[in-house]
């Protein structure tokens, strides 16, 4: 049992360039959701979805879209990176939407847009 | 607007109790407060959960106030692995999880 898996660990981009970061988990959990954090701050909540095929904004969706085909899957797509997308960016999931069971988070995935 | 306020940095000593504060003071009757830590930057990791009683698991104990205006958390014997930043964060019941967590308190637990 694997839990949220994150890839890839790291990753180095040019502006304008795009690029996928994927995010699994093999708990079939309902929710999943990405979030950023810049150093220094706290956890920022860019997109979630509350299962298949279901997915909306958080607090920083700009620059950044997502898909849920899956149960399992929940990539995060940059269209054209920018220098402010420089960041760490966590997927995290949950059995349900409910306020009962907490968020399971993966290790993350250190960007960098030069 | 921060819904949780927390001092951004503590230190406690090794074997002693490591008391955390949160205020919430504008949380709402549906909302539960959440506290996850987050080590050497990996992924955060959940702690404990509450919405008004009392709650304890084998990493802490979550004390609310009865107004729900604050929260403390307690590490009870605190050890070197306990060193991280903490996040005190608000989960409303009934809709899609939107956890939005502040800057965290970065505690320090001192040989």
């Amino acid at each position: 049992n694997a839990g949220v898996t994150q890839t890839p660990k790291f990753q180095v981009l040019k502006t304008g360039q795009s690029m996928t970061l994927q995010c699994a988990q093999d708990m079939n959990h309902e929710y999943m959701s990405w979030y950023r954090q810049d150093p220094g701050m706290g956890l920022r909540l860019i997109h979630y979805s509350v299962g298949a095929g279901i997915t909306d904004q958080g607090e920083v969706p700009n620059g950044y879209n997502v898909s849920r085909s899956t149960t399992e899957d929940f990539p995060l797509r940059l269209l054209s990176a920018a220098p402010s997308q420089t960041s760490v960016y966590f997927c995290a999931s949950s059995p349900g939407t409910g306020t009962l069971v907490p968020l399971h988070f993966g290790n993350g995935t250190r960007l960098t847009v030069t | 607007d921060a819904k949780t306020t927390q001092p951004p940095s503590m230190d406690c000593a090794e074997g002693r109790a490591a008391n955390l504060p949160c205020n919430h003071s504008t949380i709402s009757g549906n909302e539960y407060v959440y506290w996850y830590r987050q080590i050497h930057s990996q992924g955060p990791q959940y702690i404990i959960h509450g919405l008004k009683n009392n709650e304890t698991n084998e990493m802490a104990s979550l004390i609310i106030t009865e107004d729900r205006k604050s929260s403390t958390l307690i590490l009870p014997h605190a050890t070197l692995r306990d060193t991280a930043v903490y996040y005190c964060t608000l989960t409303p019941s009934g809709s899609a999880r939107q956890l939005t967590f502040g800057s965290g308190t970065q505690l320090t637990v001192l040989p």
